[in-house]
């Protein structure tokens, strides 16, 4: 059975500072995996999916890298700011068929201090 | 666009009560599905549907049911509340198995 965890489940960084968020899954057999962004109370905002065949993808200060063989993801934040406070989840689409089902970790939740 | 729009935001249900939480989607995609959010854990998957008139268990669907007689909507059907359906409810779709997926606001349900 496919499980996802992220660790750790809280950061707290100063502004400004580079971050490395984690993710890791039991068995590599994935399609794609997916980072999301949570705020208080909202909903799941898309941040970056990779494909199955893609090591990488980049959006402005993100920067979130797939290594299958090992099952792990990392999300980079460059240049922390305090808008980036929020949980951060994980979420892989296992390779049980082309239905889309997601299985998530529980989240890293950031808080960026000023 | 509206996206993933979710009816309603809160409620407060009484054990044993029925509600249906509403779903529906702008984007015409094929995939929809339903999880549930409880506090510090990840999200479940509860049902899903890859099409209109097709849908499926997923990991937590005890207690629940859903149809899908269009490709816009996705309702959840409550029957006999609990309180363990005390959770925040997330409505999602995807054009694709594959592609990526749009969240709703979610529905914060209360079972006392």
């Amino acid at each position: 059975k496919q499980e996802v965890t992220q660790i750790p489940a809280a950061l707290s960084v100063p502004e400004g500072e580079n971050l490395v968020l984690n993710c890791s899954f039991t068995d590599s057999a994935i399609y794609n995996l997916q980072w999301f962004r949570q705020d208080p109370g909202k909903g799941l905002t898309s941040l970056l999916l990779i494909q199955s065949s893609q090591r990488e993808q980049t959006s402005g200060r993100l920067n979130a890298s797939l290594d299958k063989s090992s099952g792990r993801s990392t999300l980079y934040i460059a240049a922390s700011q305090p808008g980036d406070s929020a949980t951060y989840l994980c979420a892989v689409i296992a390779g049980s068929g082309n239905t889309g089902k997601l299985i998530f970790g529980q989240g890293t939740t950031l808080q960026v201090k000023p | 666009n509206a996206g993933v729009t979710q009816t309603p935001k809160f409620r407060i249900l009484k054990i044993g009560q029925s509600m249906t939480l509403q779903c529906t989607q702008d984007m015409n995609h094929n995939y929809m599905y339903w999880y549930r959010q409880d506090p510090g854990m990840g999200l479940k998957l509860i049902y899903y549907s890859v099409g209109a008139g097709i849908t499926d268990k997923g990991e937590v669907p005890n207690g629940y049911n859903v149809s899908r007689s269009t490709t816009e909507d996705f309702p959840l059907r409550l029957e006999l509340a609990a309180p363990s359906q005390t959770s925040v409810y997330f409505c999602a779709s995807t054009r694709q198995g594959t592609t990526e997926a749009f969240f709703g606001q979610g529905t914060r349900l209360t079972v006392v």
